[in-house]
Order: C-alpha cells, then sequence, then structure tokens
C-alpha cells in the first residue's frame, strides 16, 4: 500500500506527559500537512511543509507543539505537556504541488486521549 | 471562526432518493471548492472539486452546484445508495495560502436500505 500511513493509530497518555505521532507520506509528495479533528467537527489545519521547510503554523500550534520533517521525508508532531484539549484526531496529508489545489491525500489518522 | 458553514449536520435519506448538502463560506479569497467523504476509522477522501468559474460540475452520480454571488455551494448525491453512508465535509482553499483546506462542520449521512 503506497498510501499516507500514520503511526500509532491510536494513544492514550497521561496529563502532561509528551506524544510524538509519526506520518509517512506518498513517496515524491513534496507537501506534508497536519490537520487536528475533534469529534463532530471537520479538520482543521495546523501546519505544512514544502519539503523540509516548515512554511505556516496556524494559531491553533501553541508552543507546546512542534513538527518537523527531516530531509523532507516522513514527519513528526510532538505535543509536550498534554492536555485533555488535546484530546483529537491528528490526520496527515500529503500532496504533489504541480499547480493550486492538488489533492491532499489523507492518512487514518493518530487517535489521542488525554486522561 | 468558522469560515465554511455547513448544513445539515445530519442528513437521513431513503435508497435511491437525493441526498442535498450545503455550504457557505464569507471569504470571496476562496478560490477552490473540494467535497470529501470520511468513513469511520479512514481519514478524509476527496470526492470532487470545483473552480468559482463554473456553476455545476458532475462526475457520476455526484454534483457541486456553485453560486459565485451567493457565495454558497452545495453537493448533491443522484441515487443515493447505503455505500454512501459517510461523513461529507465541504472545504474550501484561500488563493494565497498554501492551499491549506478550510473545512466545513461536516454532515453525517446516513442512506437507508
Amino acid at each position: 500500500d503506497t498510501g499516507v500511513s500514520q503511526n500509532p493509530r491510536h494513544k492514550i497518555t497521561k496529563r502532561g506527559q509528551n506524544v510524538t505521532f509519526r506520518c509517512d507520506p506518498i513517496s515524491e509528495h513534496n507537501r506534508l500537512y497536519w490537520y487536528r479533528q475533534t469529534l463532530g467537527q471537520g479538520p482543521e489545519f495546523l501546519t505544512y511543509f514544502q519539503n523540509e521547510a516548515q512554511l505556516e503554523k496556524s494559531r491553533l500550534l501553541s508552543d507546546r507543539f512542534s513538527a518537523e520533517r527531516p530531509k523532507g521525508s516522513f514527519s513528526t508532531l510532538e505535543i509536550q505537556r498534554t492536555e485533555q484539549g488535546d484530546s483529537a484526531m491528528y490526520l496527515c496529508a500529503s500532496s504533489l504541488e504541480v499547480w493550486r489545489g492538488s489533492e491532499q491525500y489523507f492518512g487514518p489518522g493518530t487517535r489521542l486521549t488525554v486522561t | 471562526q468558522q469560515q465554511v458553514k455547513q448544513s445539515p449536520q445530519s442528513l437521513i435519506v431513503q435508497k435511491g432518493g437525493i441526498s442535498i448538502i450545503n455550504c457557505a463560506y464569507e471569504n470571496t479569497a476562496f478560490d477552490y471548492f473540494p467535497w470529501y467523504q470520511q468513513f469511520p476509522g479512514k481519514g478524509p477522501a476527496l470526492l470532487i472539486a470545483i473552480r468559482p468559474d463554473v456553476s455545476e460540475k458532475k462526475e457520476g452520480r455526484f454534483t457541486i452546484s456553485f453560486n459565485k454571488s451567493a457565495k454558497q455551494f452545495s453537493l448533491h448525491i443522484m441515487d443515493s445508495q447505503p455505500g454512501d453512508s459517510a461523513t461529507y465535509f465541504c472545504a474550501a482553499i484561500h488563493n494565497n495560502a498554501g492551499n491549506m483546506l478550510t473545512f466545513g462542520g461536516g454532515t453525517r449521512l446516513m442512506v437507508k436500505p
């Protein structure tokens, strides 16, 4: 399967702990996006990368959140000192930007539960 | 502030019926409007998309109608099938942004057999 993969699929953590999620995009896709989706809502943009450069971050991305995409391949999203409000599905998407509006392919997401 | 408003939140349709989902936006800088379908446990998948210079786009049983002056667009699913039962999201892309998607709140569609 050459789609977008995310690990882990589920993560339960206690408040105050740090967590890290990984996203492997479709190979050769130069753009990678992170979104957050809470129950019953649409996904909200967090940040995106063009190759290894992080080009934009949403105001939703507090200082406790950090994302990296070393070498322009996989990406990690770390949340430090987790809070109950961080409980959500974290979605990764990738695209090959040859024109504006190129399709973003989403992974299955990582569901985070903070207790 | 919700930039893309979607209605209804949930919809029940009989098999063979027409499902209609509506979206409205405020930001006139949006210039690309995709619809996504999401099944439980899966990420959203692109269904169909439209640019504002076109008033309608049809792909199979799915049609987008776009009203630029009213800043509204809608998804019509003809001959709805139980397999269409999913959550549908409208979205928009800003013409000066990095192609990040702004999603509506979603519509949970159930098609009864």
